[in-house]
């Protein structure tokens, strides 16, 4: 069973508005971290943000904040005030046994693409 | 700031080569990691490590080895490359758990033809 997924193989938005992508998780585990990576077209992995599954309060890094909804198993990224360079891959992750030494499973990803 | 360094960049491969993947962190990081990421497609785990002399198996090991000599080094080899391991390969660490994030190397384009 998928641990990540990621239902957007694609999306677009119009420059300067908000978009969210949407990631859904499984586990049965009561500690766990949720993590957005971007991945430009120059390939590398950029880290966004984090959401612990403790955490009370949503993150907040930026123009990044992270929609978590425990009861339903959803971290959604949400973009605010899309720009031109925020066009990549994106991609949702997750650790599980946060007190353990479990390695991060990654979904499929979604493309975003910002149109000026 | 180095961060993790992977070698080489760019590599093609006749079937049946072997070779091996370098990869270098100079931030003391206990966790490290190989994923694979096949076009279009999200990283799958190949091998991981928690330590010097400890690795484990992820969800792709088939066709790879790798070992933990040092804190710093985790090499990915190769030993009879298929097309199939045709791919672009990460390796990425982590000082521990909670909300460390995973710093990558840049990344491995493998092209086994």
């Amino acid at each position: 069973a998928q641990k990540i997924t990621q239902t957007q193989p694609g999306m677009f938005v119009q420059e300067k508005e908000a978009v969210t992508l949407d990631c859904t998780y499984d586990t049965s585990d009561q500690s766990y971290g949720l993590f957005w990576y971007k991945q430009p077209s120059s390939g590398e992995m950029i880290f966004l943000i984090y959401q612990g599954s403790y955490d009370e309060q949503n993150a907040t890094e930026g123009r990044y904040s992270l929609n978590f909804q425990k009861a339903r198993k959803s971290a959604n990224l949400v973009i605010s005030a899309s720009q031109l360079g925020d066009s990549a891959m994106y991609f949702c992750a997750m650790r599980e046994q946060l007190s353990g030494n479990t390695p991060l499973v990654f979904g499929k990803g979604t493309r975003l693409s910002v149109i000026a | 700031n180095a961060g993790v360094t992977q070698t080489p960049k760019f590599r093609i491969l006749k079937i049946g080569q072997s070779m091996t993947l370098q990869c270098t962190q100079d931030m003391n990081h206990n966790y490290m990691y190989w994923y694979r990421q096949d076009p279009g497609m999200g990283l799958k785990l190949i091998y991981y490590s928690v330590g010097a002399g400890i690795t484990d198996k992820g969800e792709v090991p088939n066709g790879y080895n790798v070992s933990r000599s040092t804190t710093e080094d985790f090499p990915l080899r190769l030993e009879l490359a298929a097309p199939s391991q045709t791919s672009v390969y990460f390796c990425a660490s982590i000082s521990g758990f909670r909300t460390g994030e995973l710093f990558f190397g840049e990344g491995s384009r493998l092209t086994v033809l």
